[in-house]
């Protein structure tokens, strides 16, 4: 079992259509992170987030400490948001040392 | 401000050879570290250093090497290049070598291995 697991693997939606996408771990994390990448490879930060929430525009990230879950929403969701979202753990111990989960392919369609 | 840079962009080398990988870090930044992603899977740790020293090293074999440079600048190392090395190599910057800070990434280098 990986320590940071991501569902769905594949996500296809409809342009302004509501999305969730789901991390679960099961270490002891110092902060969770969400980060996009597109096909070229390039990583973005979207957060970084040890406890409740967070919002840039369209995106919001949840965390619950307790049951180890954290979820990346997208509002209004368009075509430019498809890419890779990838879920990703640092711990305290292991410095700036990221844990990631496999990715979610989003492909949004017009 | 520049971001992470790193060089070069592609790069084909055939089994056996051996590969230089570099990265220039954000300005200020004092923390690399260094990953290695395969067609389809999320990335995996190489390397982390800090100041210059090892902080932390993943499950590679020996053949995988770095270091850092007093300018805060990095370069991987990968010898006896295998088919399996084949992959995008991803280097983040942080301004601190712990676990709470956000991480800056690179375009990644993407090495074929023939």
């Amino acid at each position: 079992k990986n320590e940071v697991e991501q569902s769905p693997q594949n996500l296809t939606a409809q342009e302004g259509e509501f999305i969730t996408i789901n991390c679960s771990y099961s270490v002891g994390i110092s902060a969770l992170h969400w980060l996009q990448q597109h096909p070229g490879g390039g990583i973005v930060s979207l957060f970084m987030l040890s406890s409740g929430k967070k919002k840039h525009g369209r995106l919001i990230a949840t965390i619950n400490i307790q049951e180890k879950h954290s979820s990346l929403h997208i509002t209004a969701s368009h075509p430019r948001d498809s890419a890779v979202y990838i879920c990703a753990a640092s711990q305290e111990t292991s410095g700036s040392r990221l844990t990631f989960g496999e990715g979610t392919q989003l492909t949004v369609n017009p | 401000d520049a971001g992470v840079t790193q060089s070069p962009t592609h790069l084909i080398k055939t089994r056996g050879q051996h590969v230089t990988l570099r990265c220039s870090p954000i300005s200020g930044h004092k923390s690399v570290s260094w990953y290695q992603q395969v067609l389809g899977q999320g990335p995996q740790f190489i390397f982390q250093y800090y100041e210059k020293e090892e902080r932390g090293r993943g499950n590679f074999p020996d053949r995988f090497s770095a270091r850092q440079f007093p300018n805060y600048s990095s370069e991987l190392n990968v010898n006896a290049l295998l088919l399996g090395d084949s992959a995008l190599y991803l280097c983040a910057s942080s301004w601190e070598g712990n676990s709470n800070q956000p991480q800056h990434f690179g375009d990644g280098t993407r090495l074929s291995i023939l």
